[in-house]
């Protein structure tokens, strides 16, 4: 099946720093990916959709300035959450829907990663 | 207002049993469903979908049922096994424009 590789799957990093997070698909080319956030015991949270070679769009409530994507290639979107503090502590989620219609309207996930903001 | 739900939070089931998962939508765009498992501290993994042109789709284990006409769909699984015991997140798109999932449904598969 379709691979999504995303790292770090954990990160932790001081108030006030900024940290990124990478987003692969490795066997297939993804136009779109999404980036998604998840509160303990809730469910997951659309943050933005990752166009390649455009701006992301982000949905309401998000913080363009804040959190950062860039989706440069067919199979890469990055996420930087900026001045990161103690409340952007997560487990963030991308996912990523292949170009190839064959595989249907199917997303596949990554592993995720843990944040923690000290 | 939620596009997807899952009226239950949780579930148990006794080993061997069948579970079954419900899922109800409102968005009459929606022409394609997904289920997704997730454990702890990890990402989803798909798990089965289903086209608004069918009504079944089975897979080994998984089998999932859409009604259109109530915009229902249910997961069934049958015999459940304790490795199910997972979060199940029920997902509906819109020719592949929006993604919609709904709050998940906790399954606990008990020996």
């Amino acid at each position: 099946g379709a691979v999504v590789s995303q790292h770090p799957s954990w990160v932790i990093c001081k108030s006030g720093t900024s940290v990124k997070i990478e987003c692969r698909s490795l066997d297939f080319q993804a136009t779109t990916m999404f980036w998604y956030r998840q509160f303990p015991k809730q469910s997951l949270m659309l943050m933005a959709t990752s166009n390649e070679g455009s701006k992301a769009t982000y949905e309401q409530g998000v913080e363009k300035d804040k959190f950062l994507i860039n989706h440069a290639s067919l199979t890469l979107s990055t996420l930087t959450v900026t001045s990161a503090h103690p409340e952007d502590s997560s487990f963030y989620i991308c996912s990523a829907s292949p170009t190839n219609r064959e595989s249907g309207n199917i997303q596949y996930f990554g592993a995720g990663t843990r944040l923690s903001v000290l | 207002d939620q596009q997807v739900k899952q009226n239950s939070p949780s579930l148990s089931v006794q080993e061997g049993r069948i579970s079954i998962l419900n899922c109800d939508y409102t968005n009459s765009m929606f022409d394609y469903f997904l289920w997704y498992k997730k454990y702890p501290a990890e990402g989803p993994t798909f798990l089965i979908s289903i086209s608004s042109i069918k009504d079944k789709n089975e897979d080994g284990r998984f089998t999932v049922f859409l009604n259109k006409s109530a915009k229902h769909l249910s997961l069934h699984i049958v015999p459940s096994q304790p490795g199910d015991s997972a979060v199940y997140f029920c997902a509906a798109s819109d020719y592949g424009q929006n993604f919609v999932f709904g709050p998940g449904t906790r399954l606990s598969v008990l020996p």
